[in-house]
């Protein structure tokens, strides 16, 4: 398995520019997530989705759309790039949210800079 | 609202000494917590998940310790090695959704 891959590694957009950022899972997981890191601090919850079909806002989703047509595929959408989205992007995927199948796998990561 | 702090936030060891690491969360009411280590510029290996049910984890030289009465787990890593020098993160989720709350991590150096 490849587990959780992301594309682009990294990113330069100018204020306003518009992109997507992309995520894939092989591994058969249910919930997947994207994170945000700003420099020097911890991961925080951009948006999930528990299945296909399904998506919910988590701690800061502002600026951000995403969907989930397929179990593999969770995009993050940025429509209106502003320098406050520069950060490194990170997906994350899990089976479920039951014991023994919650353990949450990571990408390696986006760098986006907004200039 | 639940909160994970990390103190200190770097810390700097000789090789060969233990290494602790401590992390606080203010809602003891956590689905399971979660220690990651981070490389410079790369993404997050998971290392332990203790579930809420477990008071312990254990793999190789590193072990984990989960008191959800006090809102506290500590990673101890026996005898570091120079290689153990990254910047290591706790994650804890509340019951549904298994949304991770992140510490802001704790940077090691292990001295050669």
């Amino acid at each position: 398995n490849a587990g959780v891959t992301q594309t682009p590694k990294f990113r330069i957009l100018k204020i306003g520019q518009s992109m997507t950022l992309q995520c894939t899972q092989d591994m058969n997981h249910n919930y997947m997530y994207w994170y945000r890191q700003d420099p020097g601090m911890g991961l925080k919850l951009i948006y999930y989705s528990v299945g296909a079909g399904i998506t919910d806002k988590g701690e800061v989703p502002n600026g951000y759309n995403v969907s989930r047509s397929t179990t593999e595929d969770f995009p993050l959408r940025l429509e209106l790039a502003a320098p406050s989205q520069t950060s490194v992007y990170f997906c994350a995927s899990s089976y479920s949210i039951r014991k023994g199948h919650n353990e949450q796998f990571f990408g390696p990561g986006t760098r986006l800079t907004v200039l | 609202k639940q909160e994970v702090t990390q103190i200190p936030a770097a810390l700097s060891v000789p090789e060969g000494e233990n290494l602790v690491l401590n992390c606080s969360f203010t809602d003891s009411a956590i689905y399971n917590l979660q220690w990651f280590r981070q490389d410079p510029g790369k993404g997050l290996t998971s290392l332990l998940l203790i579930q809420s049910s477990q008071r312990e984890q254990t793999s190789g030289r590193l072990n984990a310790s989960l008191d959800k009465s006090s809102g506290r787990s500590t990673l101890y890593i026996a005898a570091s090695q120079p290689g153990d020098s990254a910047t290591y993160l706790c994650a804890a989720p509340k019951a549904a959704g298994n949304k991770l709350t992140f510490g802001g991590g704790t940077r090691v150096l292990v001295k050669p």
